[in-house]
């Protein structure tokens, strides 16, 4: 069993929509949630950082930590077609422990 | 000015030929690491180090091997490249921070190299 699964789409939703964004994890150890978005052709880039349980909201996205079901969410409001990227969730039981990375949920906002 | 850059960014090579990649940082983190991204399988540890005395293997390590020449300064070799090291490769930074009583460890990605070996 992977460490952590995600969906990898594709996900298409026309401009405007809700988007979720989903993974599931089997380490209860893990402390550390984060999401990154990366766009064709670059590198990762953090969107969002969540640390234990709860919700966490930044503008249009908003982060929720489940742990006591292993799950975290990403949610993107009023979408645009700037948010068409890969979304790619990442996991740590802490400091000095290794990262671990979804695989990445494929998403496009039609205009 | 890019914090994260890495050399080259695109290249051709072909089978059993040495191939090194790499990395700068001037975001001044001590921790620096080698990712592949490979379409279906994410994105996979190759090595890591949390200072310049500190190398560490990470999930995939066989086939590579690293070099960190100075704190802003990881590089990543393939000693005699293989067609299954057809790849995605970024290298990463991370500094220990705090928020609140909470230390952090969030990683900062460099724009990849795409490697493909014939």
């Amino acid at each position: 069993q992977k460490e952590v699964e995600q969906d990898p789409g594709p996900l298409s939703v026309p401009e405007g929509a809700i988007v979720s964004l989903n993974c599931t994890y089997s380490n209860s150890a893990f402390q550390y949630f984060m999401w990154y978005r990366q766009y064709s052709r670059k590198g990762p880039e953090l969107l969002m950082y969540t640390y234990s349980s709860g919700n966490k909201e930044d503008g249009r996205f908003t982060a929720q930590v489940d742990k006591s079901s292993k799950y975290i969410s990403l949610f993107i409001r009023d979408s645009q077609p700037s948010d068409s990227a890969t979304y790619l969730c990442a996991m740590s039981a802490g400091t000095g422990n290794q990262f671990y990375f979804g695989t990445g949920t494929s998403l496009t906002v039609i205009p | 000015d890019a914090d994260v850059t890495q050399t080259p960014r695109n290249r051709i090579t072909k089978t059993g030929k040495r191939i090194m990649l790499e990395c700068s940082q001037t975001k001044g983190h001590d921790r620096m690491y080698w990712y592949r991204q490979d379409p279906g399988l994410g994105l996979r540890l190759i090595y890591y180090s949390f200072d310049v005395k500190d190398i560490n293997k990470g999930e995939i390590s066989d086939g590579y091997s690293v070099s960190r020449q100075a704190q802003a300064k990881f590089s990543l070799s393939l000693e005699s490249a293989i067609p299954n090291q057809t790849a995605l490769y970024f290298c990463a930074t991370s500094a220990l921070g705090t928020s609140g009583t909470r230390s952090t460890d969030t990683q900062y990605f460099g724009p990849g190299t795409r490697l493909t070996v014939l």
